[in-house]
């Protein structure tokens, strides 16, 4: 099985600084998908972005922003301009072209200090 | 669109009780997943459906467990007895097609065995 591995389990921010958590993957396949889910306290896990490995351009959704290397099996997520309501655990999270599992990450907690 | 709609929120029962969790997932998904959310194991992938019908069981801890989906818009988790090391949180999510775009998740309900 794939294996999704976040080596930060907490880290904290300065509102409008911006941060960056880490993810790596390990992998055999050339075709997947990558995501970020947020979980706030609510306990919603939320789809933050996605990134398809054929692409080479970096998924962008607003604040938010992945690093993707590929060669690396690295997929970072970058916020910027932190706000007060990115406080949540994030979720890296790899899913196979051809399979049907999302295989999770053990989560990073994220702070954002006013 | 309401999205992923799981009952009850929180479940707290004695040990040895029959314990039912619900999901209507999202009308026109064709996959349907549910995962366990726990400290130390993190996520974890129990059982999905595509189209009602069961595809890969292989994460149901213990024949306690059992999920049945009798149609699109329905899907039922049953723990039988529920023992303490069963309290989690339990998630359902659903997709369209493999979950290319990523998994839309309910709220999850939070069980509790005492």
């Amino acid at each position: 099985a794939q294996t999704v591995t976040q080596s930060q389990p907490e880290m904290s921010v300065q509102e409008a600084e911006t941060v960056t958590l880490s993810c790596t993957y390990d992998t055999s396949e050339s075709d997947y998908y990558l995501f970020w889910y947020k979980q706030p306290p609510s306990r919603q896990m939320i789809l933050v972005i996605r990134q398809e490995a054929y692409k080479q351009q970096n998924a962008t959704e607003n604040r938010f922003s992945v690093n993707f290397q590929k060669a690396a099996k690295s997929f970072s997520l970058k916020i910027s301009d932190s706000q007060l309501g990115d406080a949540a655990m994030y979720f890296c999270a790899y899913r196979s072209a051809t399979g049907n599992q999302f295989y999770f990450g053990t989560g990073t907690s994220l702070t954002v200090i006013p | 669109d309401a999205g992923v709609i799981q009952s009850p929120r929180h479940e707290v029962t004695e040990m040895g009780q029959e314990v039912t969790l619900r999901c209507k997932p999202i009308s026109g998904h064709d996959y349907l997943f549910w995962y366990r959310q726990t400290m130390m194991r993190g996520l974890e992938l129990l059982i999905y459906f595509n189209n009602n019908v069961p595809i890969d069981d292989s994460g149901m801890p213990e024949d306690r467990f059992s999920a049945k989906m009798p149609n699109a818009s329905f899907s039922t988790l049953k723990i039988q007895p529920s023992e303490p090391r069963d309290s989690a949180v339990y998630f359902c999510a659903s997709s369209a097609g493999r979950g290319r775009g990523g998994y839309t998740f309910g709220s999850g309900t939070r069980l509790t065995v005492v």
